[in-house]
């Protein structure tokens, strides 16, 4: 059963609009998540993370917000530029490390900036 | 500042051929990893060592072997390919177990 979910597989957004990327989990015992970002051909690059004990990160153009009570997260982009073209995957980890299960992806969102 | 370096970035192979697959980190991390993505799927652990002179596995291990040869480099060995290892292979290290993840570009393998 998938513990970490994006149920987007795309999403177009025009440039100089928001971006909004949004993530589902399932394991209460997540309390740290991260966005990774992946253009084609090159391995995935932390963008941003989260710890469980805030609801909001902000880095630049970057923003995560974080609603545990509905075991759900969301990145925004603002804002949105050609350069963010990429797939972006959701991960998470549960307190304590998790040993192999400790961290989970989801299957990614394809974020398309339209010129 | 190389970072994460892996190889080959493209592989084929025949149904029961071998191959090893190499990974080096120059940045002293302690933790490395090895993921597949396939299409639709996202990325997934096939093992990792979260310190040298371990290896545990992941989500997807069967069918691959790894060996954490030194503090920087782990290897991923298919012994007898199968058609369903096609995929992407993505090899990352992080200072901490389950720490930031540094992710190498990737060795994409088609097993015919």
């Amino acid at each position: 059963d998938q513990q970490v979910k994006q149920n987007s597989p795309s999403l177009s957004v025009q440039e100089g609009r928001i971006s909004i990327l949004n993530c589902d989990y399932t394991n209460s015992m997540f309390d740290y998540f991260l966005w990774y970002k992946k253009y084609p051909a090159e391995g995935p690059t932390f963008l941003i993370s989260i710890s469980s004990i805030k609801d909001k990160n902000e880095d630049g153009r970057f923003t995560v917000f974080l609603n545990k009570s509905a075991k759900h997260l969301s990145l925004h982009i603002v804002p949105s530029q050609p350069g963010d073209s990429a797939v972006y995957f959701c991960a998470a980890i549960p307190g304590g490390g998790g040993g192999a299960d400790g961290l989970t992806f989801g299957k990614g969102t394809h974020l398309i900036i339209q010129p | 500042n190389a970072g994460v370096t892996q190889t080959p970035k493209f592989q084929v192979l025949k149904t029961g051929q071998s191959m090893t697959l190499q990974c080096a980190q120059d940045m002293n991390h302690n933790s490395m990893y090895w993921y597949r993505q396939d299409p639709g799927m996202g990325l997934r652990l096939i093992y990792y060592s979260a310190s040298e002179g371990t290896t545990d596995k992941g989500e997807v291990p069967n069918g691959y072997n790894v060996s954490r040869l030194n503090k920087r480099e782990f290897s991923l060995r298919l012994e007898s390919a199968a058609p369903s290892q096609t995929s992407v292979y993505f090899c990352a290290s992080s200072g901490g177990v389950w720490e930031e993840l540094f992710f190498g570009s990737g060795t994409q393998l088609s097993v015919l």
